[in-house]
């Protein structure tokens, strides 16, 4: 069955560290997205990515970098973790680009807890 | 860019009642509306949408309705049940750059038995 598998399921972080969250998808989809979900802020994007090897910015992309190796992987890299990164991250794909984007596919989120 | 906007945070209905959830959008050229369920502690689901070339549409105890005119598009559910407890998000396609999908904050929907 076609998914997006995210890893770790949760995290502790220190301050300062350095934190990369990954994504998988088998959907043979085009697009993957990362999204971090505050309390009453719905998800906000953070990168987003049409194609491997290339990665673009979001709405909130400072203090985050990403990187797309293949068509399957994309990952969440924080440099320097920082309290305010405390945040559920869901990444996500999709197939195209444009209307009507229905087949757009959750991973089950990683919890960060950075301290 | 769009922005969308979902006014309630909470929302308390008794089993079997309606409940409506609305949204509102500022992109006058975003053309598709999905809206995704999540439990406690999940990830989103998607449950149902609705492209701008109509103004309704329903599925099962799901309805959309969306106005262009009013930039404005909400979620019906009736004869609800404990089990459509959950936040639900409504987003939008941003038409422009990305295409990504814009969300609201969430709603979180009560069902009282």
């Amino acid at each position: 069955e076609a998914a997006v598998t995210q890893s770790p399921r949760s995290k502790v972080a220190v301050t300062g560290g350095k934190v990369t969250l990954s994504c998988h998808q088998t959907n043979n989809h085009d697009y993957m997205y990362w999204y971090r979900q505050d309390t009453g802020h719905g998800l906000r994007l953070i990168h987003y990515s049409y194609v491997a090897d290339s990665t673009e910015k979001g709405d909130i992309p400072d203090g985050y970098k990403a990187s797309r190796p293949s068509q399957e992987n994309f990952s969440l890299i924080l440099e320097l973790a920082s309290l305010s990164q405390t945040a559920v991250y869901f990444c996500a794909s999709s197939s195209t680009s444009g209307d009507a984007n229905s087949d757009y596919t959750f991973g089950s989120g990683t919890r960060l807890l950075v301290i | 860019g769009e922005k969308v906007e979902q006014h309630q945070s909470t929302l308390s209905v008794r089993e079997g009642d309606s409940a409506v959830i609305n949204c509102t959008y500022t992109d006058t050229a975003s053309s598709y509306f999905p809206w995704y369920k999540q439990e406690a502690g999940k990830s989103l689901h998607f449950v149902i949408d609705i492209r701008s070339n109509v103004d309704r549409k329903q599925s099962q105890r799901l309805t959309v309705l969306l106005d262009k005119k009013a930039k404005r598009f909400s979620l019906h559910i009736t004869a609800t049940q404990p089990e459509d407890s959950a936040i639900y998000f409504c987003a939008a396609i941003q038409s422009s750059g990305s295409w990504q999908l814009i969300f609201g904050s969430g709603t979180q929907l009560t069902v009282m038995p």
